[in-house]
């Protein structure tokens, strides 16, 4: 089973934030939060990943708690191409455990 | 460097047919994955491989056979097709340290 777990659905207006959560409470001390997303039916796409420290790239940020038993995306200004699933995932970084499990993630609309 | 290269897009399948779903990787990834999308569905791992030789079952093998002979291809094999297994198939590549990188899917219907 997957060891996240994240609101079916949100919307959010475009141009604003959106902020997306995930808990994951029984993470592990070398277990990285990655985050993916679908538009339609393409294959899921890389978006951030990060361990305890708050991650940003040029898609998005990644806030984690201090506990580190949840995370949050933010899309700091949602457009609508932005509109798809988003999966949250627990995985070890370059370690060796082979499975890669997804949850069913959260399905984001972004509305004019 | 073309990625994740999965063939064919398009399947049309009859009850009891077998087929093998190509997948191609050219970033010398040692581990790969099959995954299955039923329509509104989140992904199901069907099985996958930590490198050459080497596989491992996932959440959903029941139905397919897969098999690394390279590290470079991962073909997943349907024995004899059920209007179950209808669904989209993804593929994915992963190095140790990196994202991991998904084909467009195959779309399987079992009629």
């Amino acid at each position: 089973d997957a060891k996240t777990t994240q609101p079916t659905s949100m919307d959010c207006a475009e141009g604003r934030a959106a902020n997306l959560p995930c808990n994951h409470s029984t993470i592990s001390g070398n277990e990285y939060v990655y985050w993916y997303r679908q538009i339609h039916s393409q294959g899921p796409q890389y978006i951030i990943h990060g361990l305890k420290n708050n991650e940003t790239n040029e898609m998005a940020s990644l806030i984690i708690t201090e506990d580190r038993k949840s995370s949050t995306l933010i899309l700091p200004h949602a457009t609508l191409r932005d509109t798809a699933v988003y999966y949250c995932i627990v995985r070890v970084y370059g370690g060796s455990q082979g499975n890669l499990i997804f949850g069913k993630g959260t399905k984001l609309s972004v509305k004019p | 460097n073309a990625g994740v290269t999965q063939t064919p897009k398009f399947r049309i399948l009859k009850i009891g047919q077998s087929m093998t779903l190509q997948c191609t990787q050219d970033m010398n990834h040692n581990y790969m994955y099959w995954y299955r999308q039923d329509p509104g569905m989140g992904l199901k791992l069907i099985y996958y491989s930590v490198g050459a030789g080497i596989t491992d079952k996932g959440e959903v093998p029941n139905g397919y056979n897969v098999s690394r002979s390279t590290t470079e291809d991962f073909p997943l094999r349907l024995e004899l097709a059920a209007p179950s297994q209808t669904s989209v198939y993804f593929c994915a590549s992963l190095g140790g340290d990196t994202e991991a990188f998904f084909g467009q899917g195959t779309r399987l219907t079992v009629v």
